[in-house]
């Protein structure tokens, strides 16, 4: 089976930064992304990694280590619209995702 | 566009009892997939399917079945169903071919079964 960890909660202020890290053992890898999900709403996407590197795009950023199996998530000047959960998903092969089971970011005024 | 669009957006469902949920995309996609959300578990997937006419299962298929007739439509069915089964379900679908494939998701429908 597929194994992708991610912390289950973290908490900021607005206007700081919060770093997301996932972990992951899988099968094969055929690229990372991340997922943003407000409540009650479906996952958007967010980023996609498939080689080693930062994919920067806006305030957000997205980090991949293949051989480490490591990724982050990087949020920078926090809002307040950005308390959601954030679904790490890895590529295993072909076209399936498996996920983490996501991380809930809360950002406080 | 609507992108991809599910039905109903909530159900209560008596135990034993049938369902079937729809998923519709316009979009052109090949693959199409179906996803359950519970708490503390993230998305698992239940069932997918890369083409029309082809299906495959997933991490969590039992008491779940899927067809494919044409590249729009993706509906799951629940023969009869157990309270286990109550959760979120998101229907998701992608290009199916090479490079980014990210995969677009409907709004998902809340099911509740008693």
């Amino acid at each position: 089976g597929q194994n992708i960890d991610q912390p289950t909660e973290m908490t900021a202020t607005e206007g700081a930064i919060v770093q997301i890290n996932c972990t992951y053992q899988t099968s094969g890898f055929n690229g990372l992304f991340w997922y943003q999900q407000h409540a009650g709403e479906a996952p958007t996407f967010l980023s996609y990694n498939v080689l080693d590197g930062l994919e920067e795009k806006g305030r957000f950023s997205s980090f991949l280590s293949r051989s480490k199996g490591y990724s982050y998530l990087l949020l920078k000047e926090l809002q307040m619209k950005d308390s959601a959960s954030y679904l790490c998903a890895v590529r295993p092969n072909d076209y399936k995702l498996s996920f983490g089971a996501g991380t809930t970011v809360t950002v406080r005024a | 566009t609507a992108g991809i669009t599910q039905a109903p957006t909530s159900q209560i469902l008596a135990a034993g009892r049938s369902m079937t949920l729809r998923c519709t995309q316009d979009m052109r996609h090949n693959a199409m997939y179906w996803y359950r959300q519970d708490l503390g578990l993230g998305l698992r997937l239940i069932h997918y399917s890369n083409t029309a006419g082809t299906t495959g299962k997933g991490e969590v298929p039992d008491g779940y079945s899927v067809s494919r007739a044409n590249t729009d439509d993706f509906p799951l069915t629940l023969a009869s169903a157990v309270p286990s089964q109550t959760s979120v379900y998101f229907c998701a679908s992608s290009e199916g071919r090479g490079g980014h494939n990210e995969q677009f998701f409907g709004p998902g429908t809340r099911l509740t079964v008693l």
